[in-house]
């Protein structure tokens, strides 16, 4: 069974940092591209980033290029976001998913609320 | 950046009734189109991928079509399972976007 566990979420000062995790298990995890997707509260989805199977492709949406930078670990079946200088814009649920031929599989999401 | 034009931004069904939703592409997607169905504090679960074909799982009464950009998910008999919000993802060029979405609801 696919799974995918986001961690690492909370509450954060506009401006610093925080990075989530996402555990993947029950499939390959080094076959697949990997993305993230965020959703503000009541609000609608919106796609974040993408990373290829490698690691050697990575796709940002405007917003958060120079900001906000995904990697993995395919060694730990680890999908990451490091967020920097973050913004009241970005509080959302941010959710993880497998890309197989779309986004196929998702975590349970992980909130990130930006507030002073 | 491809826009994605959702239509109706909500909908009541009667049980049993047939329902449809919308979604144009600013430009042609050649058919990477996705659907999702969101539940109240869940995560989305892929319904149609390829525009028409259907996820493993997936109730049949779901269904998908369309081409160039413009698509739609029909619903053939709607459950009261079936409520929550819906949404299109293109997945042909970055940035991948989504449909502002569709909230269905059973009358």
């Amino acid at each position: 069974e696919v799974q995918l566990v986001e961690s690492g979420g909370g509450l954060v000062q506009p401006g610093r940092s925080m990075k989530l995790s996402c555990a993947a298990s029950g499939f390959t995890f080094n076959n697949y591209d990997m993305a993230w997707v965020c959703q503000a509260p009541k609000k609608g989805l919106e796609w974040v980033a993408t990373i290829s199977y490698d690691g050697s492709s990575t796709y940002y949406r405007d917003s958060v290029k120079g900001r906000f930078t995904i990697s993995r670990d395919n060694a730990k079946s680890t999908l990451y976001l490091q967020m920097d200088s973050l913004r009241s814009e970005d509080t959302a649920t941010y959710y993880c998913a497998r890309l197989g031929t779309i986004l196929d599989y998702w975590g349970q999401g992980v909130m990130v609320t930006v507030s002073s | 950046d491809i826009q994605m034009t959702q239509s109706p931004p909500s909908l009541s069904a009667s049980l049993g009734e047939t329902v449809s939703i919308e979604c144009r592409a600013s430009e042609d997607i050649y058919s990477n189109l996705a659907w999702y169905q969101q539940k109240s504090g869940k995560s989305p679960q892929l319904l149609i991928y390829y525009a028409s074909s259907l996820q493993d799982g997936v109730p049949s009464r779901f269904s998908g079509s369309g081409s160039g950009t413009q698509y739609s998910l029909k619903i053939s008999g709607m459950q009261p399972e079936d409520e929550g919000v819906y949404y299109c993802l293109q997945g042909s060029k970055y940035p991948n976007t989504f449909g502002a979405g569709t909230k269905l609801e059973l009358k």
